[in-house]
């Protein structure tokens, strides 16, 4: 069974660079899709983006300039990193894989999230 | 980008009841809509997908239907354990969009 595990800084200041990791284990991260998706305290869901497991990305208009998704096959590791973070950027940080159908594309499973706080 | 509306935001119920809950589309999405439980605390959890297909290990007293831009999640009987908040997402087009939630409490 997949499993997915975010890590990384709880904490970083304004101006500077978001990092997290999604490992993935109980299965291969080859011949899937991976997204990021994030949670405001409170608040709704917001799609940041894709990466495939080849290489190719799909990022939300909205944060576009300042998203980078990565993945290393050899580590099962997808990593996010997000560019002149403000408070705004404070949410929780979920990975999840993209699976899909003919007719449908959905995530399945999560990952528990982590609380990325923005503040000096 | 779709916009996605679910109504209500907020309901009571009780258990045994049965509820529905509705999400629109700003745009024809097909069947291209999924529906995500999240306890608080927790990470969602998918429990449809492709508007009404049943996902492994859910319990059959969820379900969807509706195509286009009209979908509905329908539960048919709470339980205790059900009462979260409901997301519906489109997958129709990026950047992919949620509602903004039903919240689901106990009356």
């Amino acid at each position: 069974q997949v499993q997915l595990q975010e890590s990384g800084p709880g904490l970083v200041k304004p101006s500077e660079t978001l990092s997290l990791t999604c490992t993935v284990s109980g299965g291969s991260i080859s011949s899937f899709y991976w997204s990021w998706i994030r949670q405001p305290p409170g608040k709704g869901l917001e799609w940041i983006g894709y990466i495939s497991s080849s290489g190719s990305t799909n990022y939300n208009p909205s944060l576009k300039s300042r998203v980078t998704i990565l993945v290393d096959t050899s580590k099962n590791h997808v990593s996010l990193k997000l560019s002149s973070v403000t408070a705004a950027d404070t949410a929780v940080y979920y990975c999840a894989r993209r699976l899909y159908s003919s007719s449908s594309r959905w995530f399945d499973p999560w990952g528990q999230g982590t609380l990325v706080t923005v503040s000096s | 980008d779709i916009q996605m509306t679910q109504s209500p935001s907020s309901l009571s119920a009780s258990v045994r009841d049965r509820v529905t809950i509705t999400c629109r589309a700003s745009q024809n999405i097909g069947s291209y809509l999924n529906w995500y439980q999240q306890r608080p605390g927790k990470a969602p959890k998918l429990l449809i997908y492709a508007a009404s297909s049943l996902q492994s290990g859910v319990p059959s007293r969820f379900s969807g239907s509706g195509s286009g831009t009209h979908f509905t999640l329908t539960i048919s009987s709470l339980q205790p354990e059900d009462f979260a908040t409901y997301y519906c997402q489109q997958s129709y087009s990026t950047p992919y969009t949620f509602g903004q939630g039903t919240k689901l409490q106990i009356k």
